[in-house]
């Protein structure tokens, strides 16, 4: 299968600093990638769709200037959760869609844990 | 927007035995249905899928149903093993050369007894 990588894996800051995460198709180009978060024995939201070369589409109730994503190429997109407060303490995963041939079949990166202190 | 509705939220089952996972989903224009497994602090595996033209879909001791009409699917692993036991998620999703994310259901944790 598609191999999605995320850094960093862990990540503890202190609150009202910026944290950015970085997602990476490693054997495809990825024109669409996914954004998601989970809570401590919680399913996964959606939060966004990344586009390549385009703005980001957010979720309702996703605030767009607090999660921050660039998808700058085919194989990397990027979240940054500015000023970061506690409540934005959770698992982030991102996955990435496979181009063309098989379109809705989604592969998930590790994960990156974000503790807010 | 899409609801999916997945039960039970834990399922204990002894290893060498069956266990099933269902789930129904709200919306009739979704057409793809993948399971995925997660292990703990870890991102979700894809370990079968299933699209709206099929009715189901085997790949060694797993399987999946699916069920328009109604609006359900379900997962089946046959002949458990230790290395089951994981947190099984359903998901749903209309593609078509769209961008939509999943909506996922709230999860299965499936503990296989030695």
């Amino acid at each position: 299968g598609a191999v999605v990588s995320q850094h960093p894996s862990r990540v503890i800051c202190k609150s009202g600093t910026s944290v950015k995460i970085e997602c990476r198709s490693l054997d495809f180009q990825a024109t669409t990638m996914f954004w998601y978060r989970q809570f401590p024995k919680k399913s996964l939201m959606l939060m966004a769709t990344s586009n390549e070369g385009s703005k980001a589409t957010y979720e309702q109730g996703v605030e767009k200037d607090k999660f921050l994503i660039n998808h700058a190429s085919l194989t990397l997109s990027t979240l940054t959760v500015t000023s970061a407060h506690p409540e934005d303490s959770s698992f982030y995963i991102c996955s990435a869609r496979l181009p063309r041939v098989r379109t809705d079949t989604q592969y998930f990166g590790p994960g990156t844990r974000l503790t807010v202190l | 927007g899409e609801n999916v509705e997945q039960h039970p939220s834990t399922l204990s089952v002894q290893e060498g035995d069956s266990a099933v996972i269902k789930c129904t989903y709200s919306d009739s224009a979704s057409n793809y249905f993948p399971w995925y497994k997660q292990e703990l602090g870890k991102g979700p595996q894809l370990i079968i899928d299933i699209r709206s033209n099929v009715g189901e879909k085997k790949d060694q001791r797993i399987a999946v149903t699916l069920n328009k009409t109604a609006k359900h699917f379900s997962l089946h692993i046959t002949e458990t093993q230790p290395e089951d036991s994981a947190v099984y998620f359903c998901a749903a999703t209309s593609s078509g050369g769209g961008a939509d994310g999943l909506t996922f259901g709230k999860g299965t944790h499936l503990i296989i007894q030695p």
